[in-house]
């Protein structure tokens, strides 16, 4: 069973700019989330798609956003980036049952200049 | 608010030692579930064990085994006979319960492993 695919692996970005990332959960599980992780801030929860809809949301401010399509696959976008956004961005895919544990994907690693 | 610390933050070990990486949690859920991950150079994190807190049972998987006490709020892991391929960062995290289903994980800082060989 293939596992959690995140594209690209490396990302170089100006700020003000806009980045999109892209993850394909493992075949079968309907929930996908995100996190951010950073040497300061650590793994911080950004939001997390069930069935297409956003079920829960970290406190992030509304230049995050993301998205989840019908095949479970899904996005994340950041707008007017910052250069407090350079990070590891990591998606996981769950079944999306209580407690299921995640499966994470190699991250996508965001630098900013 | 949950919380998870991981006081140790780096430590080292020669090959073949025991190793104990200790975990504190705070919650007011009654229900909650508790998970090991362990983070490789190579950066995804890998799942090793979940528990859930109505099962204090601990567990043995190889040379790892994971010690629940809910007494003391703790869920700490050992490796037996530590290898270099054990060299990686290892968070704790606990889940938070929304009543919509599945819920976010909040980590612990992770403590940062070395097996020296």
């Amino acid at each position: 069973k293939a596992g959690v695919t995140q594209t690209p692996r490396y990302l170089i970005k100006t700020r003000g700019q806009q980045v999109t990332l892209s993850c394909s959960p493992i075949s079968g599980h309907r929930s996908v989330s995100w996190y951010q992780q950073t040497p300061g801030q650590g793994l911080q929860f950004l939001f997390e798609y069930f069935s297409e809809t956003q079920r829960n949301k970290g406190n992030f401010p509304g230049r995050f956003s993301g998205r989840q399509f019908s095949n479970s696959r899904s996005e994340m976008n950041v707008s007017t980036l910052e250069l407090g956004d350079s990070a590891l961005y990591l998606c996981a895919s769950s079944s999306g049952d209580r407690g299921s544990p995640l499966h994470f994907g190699n991250g996508t690693r965001l630098t900013v200049t | 608010a949950q919380k998870v610390t991981q006081a140790q933050t780096e430590i080292s070990v020669v090959e073949k030692e025991d190793v104990t990486l200790d975990c504190v949690y705070e919650t007011r859920d009654t229900t909650y579930y508790l998970f090991w991950y362990k983070q490789p150079p190579s950066g995804e994190l890998v799942f090793l064990i979940r528990r859930n807190s109505f099962d204090e049972q601990n567990e043995i998987s190889g040379r790892y085994s994971w010690n629940f006490q809910k007494s003391t709020s703790s869920f700490n892991f050992t490796i037996t006979a530590s290898q270099v391929v054990d060299s990686a960062v290892y968070f704790c995290a606990l889940s938070e319960a929304f009543n919509s289903g599945n819920e976010k994980l909040t980590f612990g800082t992770g403590t940062r492993l070395t097996i020296i060989p």
